[in-house]
């Protein structure tokens, strides 16, 4: 299965923008890219998801390299709130059967 | 977390000891999971099932039995509880209109049950 590299920790201002950055260099071309993020104390959090083409959704931007090896998710305006940790995630196409978990990116916002 | 509960919320064994941690989803949805998170880690993928009466093993499903008698309820037992099996458990239910089959992966999580296992 094709694995992701994310740094980490990292930090950020509140009020400023993020990007979280995510490698995946043996990303297949029918691989989804996914990030959720887990509050402290909670259980993981759907952020976005995407193929191919850049997204946005209410929460995250996701911007996917033209070569699909590395992806970055961007938070617009960081806010305490968003302190948690952030997984980059491939899926396979076809198969909802699970979500792989790395380690993540421990994002903490100053205030 | 609205819709999918886990009980008990805190849970402390002793080592030989059985349990059954709960998990029902009021979303009406048809595949739910099981993960296991230690410390400091990622999840882990202990059982999943794809609809009410199947299940299937995940990627540490050892010392774990799982049961989906109803679409509501998805149960998770250990038998004889080890230390190893220390950890924080988060069940999760997918995105309605997905299957086990689809192409990208939408699941909603649980509040989790942290059991402890001495």
């Amino acid at each position: 299965d094709a694995k992701t590299t994310q740094p980490n920790s990292m930090e950020s201002n509140e009020e400023e923008p993020v990007h979280l950055p995510c490698n995946h260099s043996t990303i297949s071309g029918t691989d989804y890219i996914h990030w959720y993020r887990q509050l402290p104390s909670q259980g993981p959090e759907y952020v976005i998801h995407g193929l191919t083409s850049n997204v946005n959704n209410r929460m995250a931007s996701l911007a996917i390299a033209e070569d699909r090896k590395s992806s970055t998710l961007i938070l617009h305006r960081a806010t305490l709130r968003d302190a948690a940790v952030y997984y980059c995630i491939l899926t396979k196409s076809g198969s909802a059967r699970q979500l792989t978990f790395g380690s993540g990116t421990q994002l903490t916002v100053l205030p | 977390n609205a819709g999918v509960t886990q009980t008990p919320k805190f849970q402390v064994l002793k080592t030989g000891q059985s349990m059954t941690l709960q998990c029902a989803q009021d979303m009406n949805h048809n595949s739910m999971y099981w993960y296991r998170q230690d410390p400091g880690m990622g999840l882990r993928l202990i059982y999943y099932s794809a609809s009410e009466g199947t299940t299937d093993k995940g990627e540490v499903p050892n010392g774990y039995n799982v049961s989906r008698l109803n679409k509501r309820e998805f149960s998770l037992r250990l038998e004889s509880a080890a230390p190893s099996q220390t950890s924080v458990y988060f069940c999760a239910v997918l995105l309605p209109g997905l299957t086990v089959y689809s192409s990208y992966n939408e699941q909603f999580f649980g509040p989790g049950t942290r059991l402890t296992v001495l």
